[in-house]
């Protein structure tokens, strides 16, 4: 019953660090995506995989970077972390089109960069 | 990117009320979809849409893909004190998808 899983839940950084954020998905969807959330703001898409070995930008990319691991696991990389991305970030999959079969989230991770 | 209006931003209602939300945009949409999030957790979804006019149900729950296509609405009938929560609305033209901000629903036992 895991669906999408993230990793950490919760992160400070210091401004210029960096990190990766691990999501993985136990449901053999192709598509996953990661999207962040700020208060006032819907949901922006910060990158997607539409399947194994492809990554595309969404609607905010700067400043971050993706691997498509495998199938499973789809992970967002902080090179050098801003307050600006202060946010909850949130992983999701879908088996398919997301106008078709919607998607999957994780619970999110908090990051606060300082 | 485009952005979702959605009404109200935040509503404290009685239990047994009913409840009303609504999500407009400024393009055609193809899709739509409506999720509830809970404190600390992602989005889970609620239901979706896939042809103007329709109306489909989940439990208390009833959503319809508006007419002009440019927006879709969720209703949510004799409320209980599980139903507080972040309703997002979420919209596709047929490439991405779209978010609103969210309504936040207190129900006041």
């Amino acid at each position: 019953n895991a669906g999408v899983t993230q990793t950490p839940k919760f992160q400070v950084l210091k401004t210029g660090q960096s990190m990766t954020l691990q999501c993985a998905q136990d449901m053999n969807h192709n598509s996953m995506y990661w999207y962040r959330q700020d208060p006032g703001m819907g949901l922006r898409l910060i990158y997607y995989s539409a399947s194994e070995g492809t990554t595309d930008k969404g609607e905010v990319p700067n400043g971050y970077n993706v691997s498509r691991l495998n199938k499973r696991e789809f992970s967002l990389r902080l090179e050098s972390a801003a307050p600006s991305q202060t946010s909850v970030y949130f992983c999701a999959s879908s088996e398919g089109s997301p106008n078709l079969y919607g998607y999957t989230f994780g619970s999110g991770t908090r990051l606060t960069v300082v | 990117g485009q952005q979702l209006n959605q009404s109200p931003q935040s509503m404290f209602i009685q239990e047994g009320e009913d409840v009303s939300m609504n999500c407009t945009s400024s393009s055609i949409f193809n899709t739509w979809l409506w999720y509830k999030q809970d404190p600390g957790e992602g989005p889970v979804l609620l239901i979706a849409l896939y042809k103007a006019g329709e109306l489909t149900s989940n439990g208390r729950l009833t959503a319809q893909f508006g007419i002009t296509r440019k927006d879709s609405f969720l209703n949510i009938s004799a409320s209980i004190p599980s139903d507080v929560g972040i309703y997002f609305c979420a919209g596709s033209p047929g490439n991405q998808f779209y978010f609103g901000t969210g309504t936040s629903l207190t129900v006041i036992p």
